[in-house]
C-alpha cells in the first residue's frame, strides 16, 4: 500500500499572502489532484497533473498556481488569500490520468484566513 | 461542461434501514461513475464504481445507473452507525480526464 502526505495539517494566512501547499505520495501513481472542501460539502477540481511538469486547469483555477516537478509531489500556492476563506484542500493520485480509476486521498491542509 | 448534483443534502435513517442516495449528471457520454464515503475528519475513501447502465452489489451496497435518465444511486441495505458520513458522487468529466464531484449527502444513521 501507500499513503499520501499533505504538509503542512493547518495553515493560518494573512489576507493577500501568498501560501503554499504540499503534497507527497508514494504510489508510484502518473496522476495527482488538488480539490478544495467548504464546510464538509463536495470537492472542487482545482489543478490536476498527469506526470511529472504537465497542468491541467480544473473548474476552481482562479487565484491558484500548481506544481509539478516530480512524479511524486504536488504543490499548490494560493496566490493571494482572500480574508475569512476558510476550506479543506485534498491532494489525490490515480494510477492512470482520466476519471476511470480510484483516487487516493491525503488528509488535507486545513486553512484558515485572517 | 459536467455538472453533478446530488439528493437529499442530507438525512437521518434508523438503524438497519435502508439508506438511498441519488446523482444526476449532465453528460449522457460519461464513462465512469463512483461512490466516495468521508467520515468526518477523514480523507474521502472510494466505495464504489460502474462503468455501464445496470446494477452492481457489494456486500450492503447496490450501484444504479442508468444514463438515459442521467441518473445514478446507492442503496445501502441494514444502515449501520459506523455508515454516518458524507457520501460523495463522481462522474468522469468531458474527454474522461478528471472527475466531477458531486455536492455531497451527510448520512446520519441512528442507533
Amino acid at each position: 500500500g501507500g499513503i499520501i502526505t499533505q504538509t503542512p495539517k493547518f495553515l493560518i494566512g494573512q489576507e493577500g499572502q501568498k501560501l503554499t501547499l504540499k503534497c507527497q505520495q508514494n504510489f508510484n501513481h502518473d496522476t495527482m489532484y488538488w480539490y478544495r472542501q467548504d464546510s464538509g460539502k463536495g470537492l472542487r477540481l482545482i489543478y490536476y497533473s498527469i506526470t511529472e511538469n504537465d497542468l491541467q486547469k480544473g473548474d476552481l483555477s482562479e487565484g491558484y498556481d500548481a506544481s509539478r516537478e516530480k512524479k511524486s509531489s504536488f504543490s499548490l500556492t494560493v496566490t493571494s488569500a482572500q480574508k475569512n476563506e476558510m476550506a479543506v484542500f485534498l491532494c489525490a493520485s490515480s494510477i492512470n490520468w482520466g476519471g476511470a480509476g480510484e483516487q487516493y486521498f491525503g488528509p488535507g491542509t486545513r486553512l484558515t484566513v485572517l | 461542461q459536467q455538472k453533478v448534483q446530488q439528493s437529499p443534502e442530507s438525512l437521518i435513517v434508523p438503524e438497519g434501514a435502508m439508506t438511498s442516495l441519488n446523482c444526476t449528471f449532465s453528460d449522457s457520454a460519461s464513462q465512469y461513475f463512483a461512490w466516495y464515503r468521508q467520515h468526518s475528519g477523514k480523507a474521502p475513501k472510494a466505495l464504489m464504481s460502474i462503468f455501464s447502465n445496470g446494477e452492481k452489489e457489494e456486500g450492503r451496497f447496490t450501484i444504479h445507473l442508468n444514463k438515459a435518465s442521467l441518473h445514478f444511486s446507492l442503496h445501502i441495505r441494514d444502515s449501520q452507525p459506523s455508515d454516518s458520513a458524507l457520501y460523495l458522487c463522481a462522474v468522469s468529466d468531458q474527454g474522461g480526464r478528471a472527475l466531477i464531484f458531486g455536492t455531497g449527502t451527510t448520512v446520519s444513521v441512528s442507533p
